[in-house]
């Protein structure tokens, strides 16, 4: 079975430009969750998604964005691009079961991809 | 408020050595998962073990540990015979359930970064 997959690894941006990343989910997985990771710090999670609507939300502005695509693949977009921004984004996959949250599956995650707002 | 708390930010071990990294957590929801996780240089987030709430005995695998102690709130990583691979950052990490309105997340701590010494 294949893991997550970030796209792209590095990424440069100036201040107020707009960035998508990419993530695939691993086979098998319907849910996908992402976090960024600033210098030093532990992953905030940013949202998730199931069934290609948001299933929850993080302390995050409106220009963070995503979508899930049919096959379980996730978008992140971020509009007006801040120097805050500039972090280590995590994308995460599981697979979850609507009414019966478990607690204990796992999730896989990605290696993620650097941004640097310059 | 911090749910997660790792008050060390940097440890060092001899290779072969066992190490116990801490980690405090809070929530008032009985129910609750706790995880570790390991992440080298490459940045990907790696599952290492998982210890439920109601689970009755600590959680093992292979030369990972949890200690496990409810009362106290603590939920420490034991890894024994440390390797030079060993030598990572360390995050733990929390999920409540959904109903706690906490979106299916894990909440992570600020990460222990751990040295193996050959």
């Amino acid at each position: 079975e294949t893991g997550v997959t970030q796209s792209p690894t590095h990424l440069i941006k100036t201040r107020g430009q707009q960035v998508t990343l990419r993530c695939s989910s691993q086979s098998g997985h319907n849910t996908v969750s992402w976090y960024q990771q600033a210098l030093g710090q532990g992953p905030q999670f940013i949202f998730q998604y199931y069934r290609e609507e948001e299933n929850g939300r993080g302390n995050f502005p409106p220009r963070f964005s995503g979508l899930q695509f049919p096959n379980y693949s996730s978008e992140l977009n971020v509009n007006a691009l801040e120097l805050d921004d500039s972090a280590l984004y995590l994308c995460a996959s599981s697979l979850e079961f609507s009414g019966a949250p478990r607690l204990n599956y796992g999730y896989t995650f990605g290696s993620g991809t650097r941004l640097t707002v310059v | 408020a911090q749910k997660i708390t790792q008050t060390q930010p940097g440890m060092f071990v001899q290779e072969k050595e066992a190490v116990t990294l801490d980690c405090t957590y809070d929530t008032s929801d009985p129910s609750y998962g706790l995880f570790w996780y390991k992440q080298p240089s490459s940045g990907e987030m790696i599952f290492l073990i998982y210890q439920g709430s109601y689970d009755q005995q600590n959680a093992t695998e292979g030369r990972y540990s949890l200690n496990f102690q409810k009362a106290r709130k603590s939920a420490n990583l034991v890894i024994s015979a440390s390797q030079l691979g060993d030598s990572a950052m360390y995050f733990c990490a929390m999920r409540e359930p959904f109903s706690s309105g906490s979106a299916r997340q894990l909440t992570f701590g600020s990460g222990t970064q751990l040295t193996v010494l050959p």
